[in-house]
């Protein structure tokens, strides 16, 4: 199957600082990509969706000046946690999707965020 | 919320023992899919049925779709230690580009 990456698999940061997390569609162009968010023992839970070359669309009650999203290419979609705090902790996953090809999502490996 | 329910929220069972896992879903949908994912790590997909579709298979895997009752059952036959892990189901609902992903199951089988 189609594979997407993303980077990195863990970070820690200190209070304050920004991350930026990576996803890249491999083999594929990805259209549209999605970044979920997942809770300890919880499911994942999406956060925005991007499509490139537009802006993200952010779900309800997903601050979209905390979680920056760029989509600026087919095969890359970037998602930069801003002023990070403990609570932002979390396991952030990204899937990719051509919805031209009209082709099922693929996940990346997701990213341990640990912010101290 | 467009998030699925699954039942059992746990499951334990013995190695060798089936484990059956349930995903209801509230709208209409192109396609479920079925994902594990260890403790800590990402999404493996494991299975993908179309709306049209009422059984798959897929190895020790089998998924049944009921459209009209908008539910999903994965059943594990012949478990062993290694498929311990959390279960999810995901909707591929008509209209929108985005999975929804269910409660999850976390399953235990002990070797």
């Amino acid at each position: 199957g189609a594979v997407v990456s993303q980077h990195p698999s863990r970070v820690i940061c200190k209070s304050g600082t920004s991350v930026k997390i990576e996803c890249r569609s491999l083999d594929f162009q990805a259209t549209t990509m999605f970044w979920y968010r997942q809770f300890p023992k919880k499911s994942l839970m999406l956060m925005a969706t991007s499509n490139e070359g537009s802006k993200a669309t952010y779900e309800q009650g997903v601050e979209k000046d905390k979680f920056l999203i760029n989509h600026a290419s087919l095969t890359l979609s970037t998602l930069t946690v801003t002023s990070a705090h403990p609570e932002d902790s979390s396991f952030y996953i990204c899937s990719a999707r051509d919805l031209w090809a009209n082709t099922e999502a693929f996940f990346g490996q997701g990213t341990r965020l640990t912010v101290v | 919320s467009q998030q699925g329910e699954e039942d059992p929220q746990a499951l334990s069972i013995q190695e060798g023992e089936n484990a059956t896992m349930n995903c209801s879903y509230k709208t209409s949908i192109n396609n479920l899919q079925w994902y594990r994912q260890n403790s800590g790590r990402g999404l493996v997909h494991l299975i993908l049925i179309r709306s049209n579709e009422r059984e798959k298979h897929s190895g020790r895997l089998r998924v049944t779709l009921d459209t009209s009752k908008k539910s999903s059952s994965l059943l594990i036959t012949a478990s062993r230690a290694a498929d311990t892990a959390s279960y999810f189901c995901a909707t591929d609902e008509t209209g929108a580009n985005n999975l929804f992903f269910g409660t999850g199951t976390r399953l235990t089988v002990i070797p």
